[in-house]
């Protein structure tokens, strides 16, 4: 069964950038399309992007210019840095593995971390 | 960007109710619809895609339909682990949410 656990700082300085591992076990990184996804509280869920084992991303448009997916096949893991960030990007972000036939299909999710953006 | 809106926003139900959720697309995304289902503090898990492809191991009284811009998720016979929010997803562009129907206990 393939799991997932995100990692990382709960707080996050305005302006600063907020920086998450994702760690998959169970399971290969391999041949697999990885994304992010958060869901501000009290708000809907909201996709970041996603990576490709390979290294391909595909990224929110509304979130592009601030967002870099990378992959670390090696430790089997995956990571988001989300640049400049202010008080809107608190959130709940978790990550998941899409499907090879619909990338933006999450059938497997992290269990989710609170980042908290506030000086 | 596609816009998703799901109605209602709070449904008050009884263990045994039928339960209908709906969700509207922004433009026409085919088939490629999935429904979500939150508890608390928990991540959502993967219901239905493909519009009325109930996933591995989720019960028979779960059931989508629709098409095109104007989708459905029906629940038969609520049950007590029911009770939580139901989230519809786009798949078509991108991805984007609707904002989420509560099921709670009328």
């Amino acid at each position: 069964q393939v799991q997932l656990q995100e990692s990382g700082p709960g707080l996050v300085k305005p302006s600063e950038t907020l920086s998450l591992t994702c760690t998959v076990s169970g399971g290969s990184i391999n041949n697999n399309y990885w994304s992010w996804i958060r869901q501000p509280p009290g708000k809907r869920l909201e996709w970041i992007g996603y990576i490709y084992s390979s290294g391909s991303t595909n990224y929110n448009p509304s979130l592009k210019s601030r967002v870099t997916i990378s992959v670390d096949t090696s430790k089997n893991q995956f990571s988001l840095k989300l640049h400049s960030v202010t008080a809107a990007d608190t959130a709940v972000y978790y990550c998941a593995r899409g499907r090879i036939v619909s990338t933006n299909l999450f059938e497997y999710w992290g269990q989710g971390t609170l980042v908290t953006v506030s000086s | 960007d596609i816009q998703m809106t799901q109605s209602p926003s709070t449904l008050s139900a009884s263990v045994g109710d039928r339960v209908t959720i709906t969700c509207r697309a922004s433009q026409s995304v085919s088939s490629w619809l999935a429904w979500y289902q939150q508890k608390p503090g928990k991540a959502p898990k993967l219901l239905i895609s493909k519009a009325s492809t109930l996933e591995s191991g989720v019960p028979s009284r779960f059931s989508g339909s629709g098409s095109g811009t104007d989708f459905t998720l029906t629940i038969i016979s609520l049950q007590p682990d029911d009770f939580a929010t139901y989230y519809c997803q786009q798949y078509d562009d991108y991805s984007t949410f609707g904002h989420g129907t509560k099921v709670e206990i009328k």
